[in-house]
């Protein structure tokens, strides 16, 4: 079933610098999201960015969208500690009503 | 607004005993998924609701998987009999409509360890 897979699997940064994830998916969607879990919790939303937008910006969070590559980043700049967490990337399959499929995501592991 | 909430948080069982969860949505959202996270992966829908009907439980292991929202509004998740496999977060969450376009909000889950 179509799925995001997110990259690299697991990333360890020093507090301040700038954190990069990567999704890749594999057939044509409507909208990606980003979702955040700290351990032990539930996720939450992060960004939804639709197919035809090529970037969207929160905070200190940016989200890129490339639909002729069929990848999308997450950019968190100026990472603290308190972003140590697990990130997923979530894909629809182009169909609305459809729900959302998650990767297996990047742990982000930001030492202080 | 207040958020999904799930209970129990956790829940320990012996296999082949029967286990169940339940989901208030947020007020308002027609929308409700039940999700399986086994640790160290991304959640896997089981059964996705519309109002009190059922959009899609194409994953759900209905042998031993059971879901209803009768009413439209919180729903309950059970298993029955449970085998080691099964243990894993089951998570709940909710969405103002079928699109999810204004993304999901979860709940904090229920951690099922099965002995």
């Amino acid at each position: 079933s179509q799925q995001g897979e997110e990259d690299p699997q697991a990333l360890s940064i020093q507090e301040g610098e700038n954190a990069t994830m990567n999704c890749s998916y594999k057939t044509s969607i409507n909208n990606l999201q980003w979702y955040r879990q700290n351990s032990g919790r539930g996720l939450v939303h992060l960004i939804l960015i639709r197919s035809n937008e090529r970037e969207k910006h929160s905070g200190r969070l940016r989200v890129t969208l490339d639909t002729s590559k069929k990848s999308s980043s997450l950019l968190i700049t100026a990472s603290r500690a308190a972003d140590t967490a697990s990130y997923f990337c979530a894909t629809d399959a182009g169909n609305y009503g459809q729900n959302f499929v998650f990767g297996p995501g990047t742990r982000l592991s930001v030492l202080p | 607004e207040a958020g999904v909430a799930q209970s129990p948080r956790y829940k320990i069982i012996e296999k082949r005993q029967s286990v169940a969860f339940w989901c208030n949505p947020i007020s308002g959202h027609a929308t409700l998924y039940w999700y399986q996270q086994i640790l160290g992966q991304g959640p896997k829908l089981l059964i996705q609701f519309q109002n009190n009907g059922v959009v899609d439980d194409s994953q759900l292991p209905k042998d031993r998987f059971s879901a209803e929202r009768l009413k439209g509004v919180d729903s309950t998740l059970k298993i029955q009999p449970a085998k080691l496999e099964d243990s894993a977060v089951y998570l709940c969450a909710s969405s103002l409509g079928v699109t999810g376009g204004s993304g999901y909000t979860f709940g904090s889950g229920t951690r099922l360890t099965v002995v």
